[in-house]
């Protein structure tokens, strides 16, 4: 009965690696995000997609792709790795419009080596 | 730009006692605030929330406050368990459906 899941918890990789980490949510909301937290437990929001549209891009590196094939779905693919992309990232959901819960994944841990 | 930042980055309470947890913020013009629980290993789980057209809000065993005036939100956990420690994160609507969240305290419960 997993709400918001995403594949892989962990990775590891080389720079320079192409990678992506996949999320799916069984919630039927129609706004999915990708949130990347930090060393210092700093969550900051990267992307928000509402029915496959995307809504928000918070200068991130254009190595930073996300796809979003159907409204339960909102994969992260990312090129050419460096060593700052270390981090946690966390898939979320929520109804749309303001004031709407937001749902996390359980997050993905990604080290770049 | 406008931020939501805490002022306490560690709170070491024994169990049993009440814990708070603060947490201030910039923007005036927020409407809405959530306040997150992180287990180590684990994802923000929602606790509780609140809008701005109220100053109190309960659940089980944990309680938000919100002083519009001072702008400052705060997290009141009854009757601690171990089970409550965790990262707590404050977080604010800031347009649309995004959140932005505070810099997280770490509450520590000893038996």
């Amino acid at each position: 009965d997993t709400a918001v899941s995403q594949t892989p918890k962990y990775l590891v990789t080389q720079m320079g690696n192409d990678k992506s980490i996949k999320c799916e949510q069984n919630l039927g909301h129609d706004t999915m995000y990708w949130y990347k937290q930090d060393s210092k437990k700093f969550l900051k929001i990267m992307f928000s997609y509402n029915n496959k549209e995307l809504i928000i891009n918070e200068t991130v590196p254009n190595r930073f792709s996300p796809k979003s094939p159907d409204k339960a779905h909102l994969n992260l693919h990312i090129n050419s790795l460096e060593l700052g992309d270390s981090a946690v990232y966390f898939c979320a959901s929520s109804r749309t419009g303001p004031g709407n819960t937001i749902y996390f994944g359980e997050g993905s841990w990604l080290t770049v080596v | 730009g406008e931020s939501v930042g805490l002022h306490l980055p560690t709170l070491s309470v024994q169990e049993g006692d009440n814990s708070i947890i603060n947490c201030a913020y910039s923007n005036s013009a927020s409407d809405y605030f959530i306040w997150y629980k992180q287990e180590s290993g684990k994802g923000p789980q929602f606790i509780i929330d609140i809008r701005s057209n109220m100053d109190k809000r309960q659940g089980q065993r944990v309680t938000v406050l919100l002083n519009k005036t001072v702008k400052h939100l705060s997290l009141q956990i009854a009757a601690t368990q171990p089970g409550d420690s965790a990262v707590y994160f404050c977080a604010e609507n800031s347009g649309y459906s995004t959140l932005t969240f505070g810099k997280g305290t770490m509450l520590l419960v000893s038996p």
